[in-house]
Formats: C-alpha cells, structure tokens, sequence
C-alpha cells in the first residue's frame, strides 16, 4: 500500500528565507509524486509533479522539488519565501489509477 | 487550463436531512472522478472512486448507503450525504480526471459542509 509521511507539522521561516519542507513515501512501483498548496478554506493548487524524468522539478511560484528514489523522498524547496507563501502544503502519491494518498501536511506560517 | 467545479461552495443543514454536492469538469469529459473528505487541519482522505455510468467502488471505512455518490455524465458527479449528523461536518472535495492520463487530474475547490 502507498503511504506519504510529512515528517514536520508546522514550519515557521521568516520573510525572504529558504524553505525546505519535507516528504517521504511508500510505494511499490514507480511512484507518481505532486506537491499541492492549500489556502484556508480552499481547494488545492497543484505546486508541481513528478512522474519520470529529471529528479529536480520546477513548479510554480518559484517552487522545485527533487526526486531521491533512494531516500525515498521527494522534498520541496523555494529559495525566498514571500508572506503569501503562508499555507497548508501537502505532499501526495498517485497510483496509475489516479487514487491519490496525501500526507498529512505542513502548515507554514511567514513571519516580517 | 481545465476546471472543476462544486455546488454549492458552502451549505448549512440541520440533523436528519440530506444534502447534495456537485463536481462538474466545465471544459473535459471525465470518466473518472474522486471524492475526498477533510476533517479540520487534517489532510484529505479518499472517499470513493467514481467512473461513469457505474456504481462507485468506496474506501474501507466509508459507509456507502450513507454516502451515495452517482456518475451520470461523463460532466457530473454527485455526493449525497443522507441523514446526516454532525459529525459528517467536513470540507469534501472532489478530482476529476480526463478521459486518459494519470496528469489530467484536476481538483474542484471544495464544498464546507456543517450539520448542526
């Protein structure tokens, strides 16, 4: 069974520093890796995702994500952060069918 | 880029009644669509996996006389929480996924339900 494990709940980072959140997964087969963001109250903006390829993936907002099959992670990162950054990200894993399993999620707060 | 949408955004019942939600893909066919619950600052949980034109197949956990979901058209998909209590108080929110292609996948931006 696929799992995804977000290591870290909440994140604090200041204005303009890096962010680095984390995710690691459980899955058989060649897994199907997305980053989404999630505003209070809202839906889910997808970040980025990785099926095959390049390990290091580009997304948007100034987002990347690099792929390490043998640390089984797939850690998001954004050198800047802006206020608007403020939000809940979550880390997910698809299956061919398209049945997703989220992590649990990270709440990042920005601080001036 | 491709839309999904839920109706309504926001609904208010009281205990005992039924209520309906909407996913609808505005601008592609989707064969298959993905209904997912979140409770309050958790993350989303898969509810059932719904493909046009048959019944939905429904996590474990998930009671599905309860939860009714139909696939009618290839546009619409719709969850009917029945008799619902309090504590199917949740944030559902639904996938939509194109003909085709695990990347096709579009999330609707949710539906806050609240049971008094």
């Amino acid at each position: 069974a696929q799992s995804v494990t977000q290591p870290d709940i909440h994140i604090t980072v200041s204005e303009g520093a890096s962010l680095e959140l984390r995710c690691n997964y459980s899955y058989g087969a060649t897994p199907y890796l997305f980053w989404y963001v999630q505003s209070p109250g809202q839906g889910l903006q997808l970040l980025l995702k990785y099926f095959s390829g390049d390990t290091l993936v580009q997304g948007i907002k100034g987002f990347e994500a690099e792929f390490k099959r043998s640390q089984s992670s797939f850690n998001l990162r954004k050198p800047s952060v802006h206020w608007s950054d403020a939000a809940e990200y979550f880390c997910a894993v698809a299956d061919s069918w398209g049945k997703f399993q989220f992590g649990a999620g990270t709440q990042v707060v920005v601080t001036p | 880029g491709a839309v999904v949408s839920q109706h309504p955004s926001w609904v208010i019942c009281k205990s005992g009644t039924s209520v309906k939600i909407e996913c609808r893909s505005l601008d592609f066919q989707a064969t298959t669509m993905f209904w997912y619950r979140q409770f309050p600052k958790q993350s989303l949980m898969l509810m059932a996996t719904s493909n046009e034109g048959s019944k939905a197949t429904y996590e474990q956990g998930v009671e599905k006389d309860k939860f009714l979901i139909n696939h009618a058209s290839l546009t619409l998909s719709t969850l009917t929480v029945t008799s619902a209590h309090p504590e199917d108080s949740s944030f559902y929110i639904c996938s939509a996924r194109r003909t085709s292609g695990l990347d096709t996948q579009y999330f609707g931006p949710g539906t806050r339900l609240t049971v008094l």
